[in-house]
């Protein structure tokens, strides 16, 4: 069965304190890994695909990191603005839908 | 270019009553997908279609029905609502590329 787990829940950073976030997945033939924003009350917004190890892939303060079986979201000097719960999710080979990760809460604070 | 569009926003059902949740995208993707996500939670997949006629379960299926009878709409319907069933759904949308896009969400409270 495939299996998403990020960690770690929540984290609180002071702005311009840098940090990672782990996703770590079990699939058995991984199509892509996929990172979401989600913003309270809305809809998670598309942020990375990353489709085999090694590979990386940056927008503004972000950057996502993929290994065979883990993903990491770096994110540098962060700002209020990037407050939000960051979902991660494997695409299987076998599989027509994503399987998400519950998701790291981050809070950056001023 | 509205891409996914969800109806209603919000929602407040009595046990046992039944409901449609509405999801239009005007953006001529083939897979659509329903999840719900309880607080705290990930997103787990309700139903999915690839594509008009075409309708798949997904890992928590039970006490919903889908239906894909055009591209553009994909209904998720409660025939009888139960407290388990409160929860933000979200309907989303993919083309052939693996990225899936999705709607502002409907919050569903059973009281």
């Amino acid at each position: 069965e495939d299996q998403v787990t990020q960690s770690p829940e929540a984290l609180r950073l002071q702005e311009g304190e840098s940090s990672s976030l782990n996703c770590s997945y079990t699939v058995s033939g991984l199509r892509g890994l996929f990172w979401y924003r989600q913003d309270p009350g809305k809809g998670p917004e598309f942020l990375f695909t990353l489709y085999s190890a090694g590979e990386e892939k940056e927008k503004e303060r972000l950057k996502a990191t993929l290994t065979k079986k883990e993903s990491f979201l770096h994110i540098t000097a962060p700002k209020p603005e990037d407050s939000a719960t960051y979902l991660c999710a494997a695409l299987d080979t076998g599989r027509r839908a994503l399987t998400f990760g519950s998701g790291t809460r981050l809070q950056v604070q001023p | 270019n509205a891409g996914v569009t969800q109806t209603p926003k919000f929602r407040i059902l009595k046990i046992g009553q039944s409901m449609t949740l509405q999801c239009t995208q005007d953006m001529n993707h083939n897979y659509m997908y329903w999840y719900r996500q309880d607080p705290g939670m990930g997103l787990k997949l309700i139903y999915y279609s690839v594509g008009a006629g075409i309708t798949d379960k997904g890992e928590v299926p039970n006490g919903y029905n889908v239906s894909r009878s055009t591209t553009e709409d994909f209904p998720l319907r409660l025939e009888l609502a139960a407290p388990s069933q409160t929860s933000v759904y979200f309907c989303a949308t993919r083309l052939v590329q693996d990225t899936q896009y999705f709607g502002p969400g409907t919050r569903l409270t059973v009281l």
